[in-house]
């Protein structure tokens, strides 16, 4: 059971190219999100999606797009990079919890190490 | 707006003391709380899930309790072992958005041999 499985694990980019953060879970979870943690402090939510075609904004979503196709994969795109979205990026998901009595623990990916230059 | 906080930010104890972090919350209609551990360059992992109707939830040495009314939680970390050294986070959900988590700036245990 792979679980929640981010790529690339680090990358550097130069300030105004794009890319796209990778993210899959194999475990049927209605809920993905995208969280950036920067040194020193806790986890900021970016995007976030309730199900396929459904995506929502986080506390911190400028320069960011998401999108829900399938339900397993949620990717981040970063449009223009700034040196501001130098970051570990986390990717999570879990059921959304209600009505289930397993709860909704939030399994996380390894992170993307991002590095902007 | 949910604000979570974790107090203190560092912690340095001897091999085999038993301790308590804390965890407290802003907006006590909570969906549910759970406790996290990261290792330096890892992901996170959950140790503890505690619903909202729920006062505590144990696992092995570790025990989490829950105050709504007060809006605190604390995780207690019974005979710490150096391989306890990491950061331990707290997140809270709200019942609006049950997966929607809001999370503290964590707390860094550091268990000296």
């Amino acid at each position: 059971n792979a679980g929640v499985t981010q790529t690339p694990k680090f990358q550097v980019l130069k300030t105004g190219q794009s890319m796209t953060l990778q993210c899959a879970q194999d475990m049927n979870h209605e809920y993905m999100s995208w969280y950036r943690q920067d040194p020193g402090m806790g986890l900021r939510l970016i995007h976030y999606s309730v199900g396929a075609g459904i995506t929502d904004q986080g506390e911190v979503p400028n320069g960011y797009n998401v999108s829900r196709s399938t339900t397993e994969d949620f990717p981040l795109r970063l449009l223009s990079a700034a040196p501001s979205q130098t970051s570990v990026y986390f990717c999570a998901s879990s059921y959304l919890g209600v009505g289930r009595s397993s709860g909704n623990t939030i399994y996380f990916g390894e992170g993307s190490w991002l590095t902007v230059v | 707006k949910q604000e979570v906080t974790q107090i203190p930010a560092a912690l340095s104890v001897p091999e085999g003391e038993n301790l308590v972090l804390n965890c407290s919350f802003t907006d006590s209609a909570i969906y549910n709380l759970q406790w996290f551990r990261q290792d330096p360059g890892k992901g996170l992992t959950s140790l503890l899930l505690i619903q909202s109707s729920q006062r505590e939830q144990t696992s092995g040495r570790l025990n989490a309790s829950l105050d709504k009314s007060s809006g605190r939680s604390t995780l207690y970390i019974a005979a710490s072992q150096p391989g306890d050294s990491a950061t331990y986070l707290c997140a809270v959900s709200i019942f609006t958005n049950a997966g929607k988590s809001t999370f503290g700036d964590g707390t860094t245990l550091t268990v000296k041999p």
